[in-house]
């Protein structure tokens, strides 16, 4: 595709639910970043793979948060037994490099609100 | 704390060039600076990075301070198209690390 895809758009999920959110990074980009976005605030960091290696989830908030890109293309964040303030978007990233020397690329973001 | 530093918000005329700043005065040397704008409902959009020298593109420049702990995105001719969030980050790049720190952002309001 032309750009980062993220699915779904939207997602309503029912306290304690579990949810996964799909990311499309641009194809044969190494990097990929998850990103939490609250309302009103700058995106907040979640985890980094590079190619099909994980190599940095400092910023996961909890163990109920879960990513996995195992092919080194499609990744998934999941998120077990929902809560009310896990409701933010969460937009997924793409570089082609694995250095702060290459432009990232983001989708459009998944909103999640939790009921 | 990693983040950058930014005006919440600032206002400029159409046609006029509005220089933006930051602050990242805890910035290692390998740090990248980046700059990307966010339109409502939109993923951020990349506008431009620089490590050390100053950079040109078609969308904007950035101006790095010399001991790096500041720099300024210039649009040199605003346009309405231009009202946005403008993001100013920290790609940390350490060891295994890989991450866009981002700040809280300036909000800025082209006036016509």
């Amino acid at each position: 595709g032309a750009g980062v895809s993220q699915s779904p758009r939207y997602k309503v999920a029912k306290r304690g639910q579990d949810v996964a959110l799909r990311c499309d990074p641009i194809s044969g980009h190494v990097s990929l970043f998850w990103y939490q976005q609250a309302l009103g605030q700058g995106p907040e960091f979640l985890t980094y793979f590079q190619n099909e290696a994980q190599l940095d989830k400092s910023g996961l908030p909890s163990d109920r948060f879960f990513a996995e890109r195992p092919e080194g293309s499609v990744s998934t964040l999941k998120i077990q037994r929902t809560q009310q303030e896990d409701s933010a978007v969460y937009l997924c990233a793409s570089s082609l490099g694995a250095r702060g020397n290459t432009e990232a690329f983001f989708g459009q973001g998944t909103r999640l609100t939790v009921v | 704390d990693a983040k950058t530093t930014q005006p919440n918000s600032m206002e400029s005329n159409e046609e006029e060039p509005v220089h933006l700043p930051c602050n990242h005065s805890t910035i290692s040397g390998t740090d990248y600076i980046h700059w990307y704008r966010q339109l409502p409902s939109q993923g951020p959009e990349y506008v431009i990075h620089g490590l050390t020298s100053n950079v040109n593109n078609r969308m904007a420049s950035l101006a790095i301070a010399e001991d790096r702990k500041s720099s300024t995105l210039i649009l040199h001719r605003a346009t309405l198209r231009d009202a946005a969030v403008y993001y100013c980050i920290r790609y940390i790049s350490s060891g295994s690390a890989r991450q866009l720190t981002f700040g809280s952002g300036t909000q800025l309001t082209v006036l016509p």
